[in-house]
């Protein structure tokens, strides 16, 4: 069975910094893995998918990472801003119809 | 291009009640999805629907039921509410193809007391 896991459950860092979320999966054969954002009271908002052909994939000041052979993905976020808080969360996509497995998230805050 | 519509966006149930949940996508997916969230535990998937008359479980369906007449519409039924079933539901779907994303609605946040 796929699980997901994030550490930290929470991260507040102040305004600019560049930062890292991590995300490790414990089956590696997975067809993708995606990012999605979620701010409070609101629904899931995709960022990223890179599939498993992939190691990367950027969009803006995003970049995230995939190495299936360690379980490991990376979000990576240049020159955080205030805008940025919210609750992150990946997802491993094992195929079995289109079945995600999500990890918990992690809440990012980025003070002014 | 509205997405994934859910109604209501509230709602508190008495135990023993029954709801509907209501979702309707305009992107014509094949797949939709039913998750429920609730504090410190992430998502958990309820039902799924990979196409109009084909539904299946995920991981969590007792307590619920859906169907999917159309390709728009995939409703989750609540029958005789519990306290357990208090959480926030997220309905989504995608193209079906393994590399398109996940959208989500905005969710329903149920109470049952």
């Amino acid at each position: 069975k796929q699980e997901v896991t994030q550490i930290p459950a929470a991260l507040s860092v102040p305004e600019g910094e560049n930062l890292v979320l991590n995300c490790s999966f414990t089956d590696s054969a997975i067809y993708n893995l995606q990012w999605f954002r979620q701010d409070p009271g609101k629904g899931l908002t995709s960022l990223l998918l890179i599939q498993s052909s992939q190691r990367e994939q950027t969009s803006g000041r995003l970049n995230a990472s995939l190495d299936k052979s360690s379980g490991r993905s990376t979000l990576y976020i240049a020159a955080s801003q205030p805008g940025d808080s919210a609750t992150y969360l990946c997802a491993a996509d094992t195929g079995a119809n289109s079945k995600l497995t999500f990890g918990k998230g992690i809440t990012l805050s980025v003070r002014p | 291009n509205a997405g994934v519509t859910q109604t209501p966006k509230f709602r508190i149930l008495k135990i023993g009640q029954s709801m509907t949940l209501q979702c309707t996508q305009d992107m014509n997916h094949n797949y939709m999805y039913w998750y429920r969230q609730d504090p410190g535990m992430g998502l958990k998937l309820i039902y799924y629907s990979v196409g109009a008359g084909i539904t299946d479980k995920g991981e969590v369906p007792n307590g619920y039921n859906v169907s999917r007449s159309t390709t728009e519409d995939f409703p989750l039924r609540l029958e005789l509410a519990a306290p357990s079933q208090t959480s926030v539901y997220f309905c989504a779907s995608r193209l079906g193809l393994k590399a398109t994303p996940l959208h989500f609605g905005n969710g329903t946040r149920l109470t049952v007391t």
